[in-house]
């Protein structure tokens, strides 16, 4: 059950675009629709922003989007704001009928 | 509205165990099925454990595997998980959080978190 592969850290200047990779197999990523995103602010509980690979749920900034080709999720986010410096973790349901996050990536706003 | 809130956390010796609670409110907590997850220091999220809506099926995650155990009370609107042989890499950040269950196909996310407990297995 090793973690899915994320980039430790992507940084990006206030209103560009960035996008967080998360890498894992057919038997995880690969297989399922059920993979999630999560923002996670230091001291807070993790927030689900994305799930279903694409879906935001109610009250999610709609600068968050998800995708998935192939063993590969990724998490977008537009026009980056100072407020979206955060920890992002992909999640995933896995063929032994458990989970896995992603190892996880700071986002640094410029 | 959906909220969860952890208990039982604090410092334990090696080798001893811990039981942590998770309180839910806010829904019809049989509904749903119920995740467990920690952050030790430094570290990223790691998924331990899960519980199934009814309480007859859990599955753990390989690091946790034969030495906690999860069960839930749904009388109670309860979640609880027993650690047993605790070591010093079981220090972390405890979270419950609740699997979302949308529709037949929309399931395996977590949308509601609590703030945690923190463990700390110190001698």
């Amino acid at each position: 059950q090793s973690a899915l592969t994320q980039p430790a850290s992507v940084s990006g200047s206030p209103g560009q675009s960035i996008t967080i990779s998360c890498s894992g197999t057919s038997s995880d990523v690969g297989g399922y629709d059920h993979v999630s995103w999560y923002q996670h602010h230091p001291d807070k509980a993790p927030k689900l922003i994305i799930y279903d690979v694409t879906t935001r749920p109610s009250g999610v900034s709609n600068r968050f989007s998800g995708s998935k080709s192939g063993n590969t999720a990724s998490l977008t986010i537009s026009g980056l704001q100072a407020e979206d410096e955060a920890d992002y973790y992909c999640y995933s349901y896995t063929s032994s009928y458990t989970y896995v996050f992603g190892s996880g990536t700071e986002v640094t706003v410029l | 509205q959906v909220h969860l809130v952890e208990s039982g956390g604090g410092v334990v010796q090696p080798g001893k165990s811990l039981t942590l609670s998770c309180a839910a409110s806010g829904f019809t907590f049989s509904s749903n099925p119920i995740h467990w997850v920690r952050q030790a220091p430094g570290k990223g999220l790691e998924w331990m454990a899960v519980i199934s809506s009814n309480g007859r099926n859990a599955d753990y995650a390989d690091s946790v595997k034969g030495r906690f155990t999860i069960s839930r009370d749904n009388s109670k609107n309860m979640v609880y998980v027993q650690m047993n042989t605790l070591r010093g890499d079981d220090t972390a950040v405890y979270y419950c959080a609740r699997e979302g269950h949308y529709s037949r196909d929309s399931w395996g996310f977590l949308d509601y978190w609590g703030q945690g407990t923190l463990v700390t297995v110190s001698s």
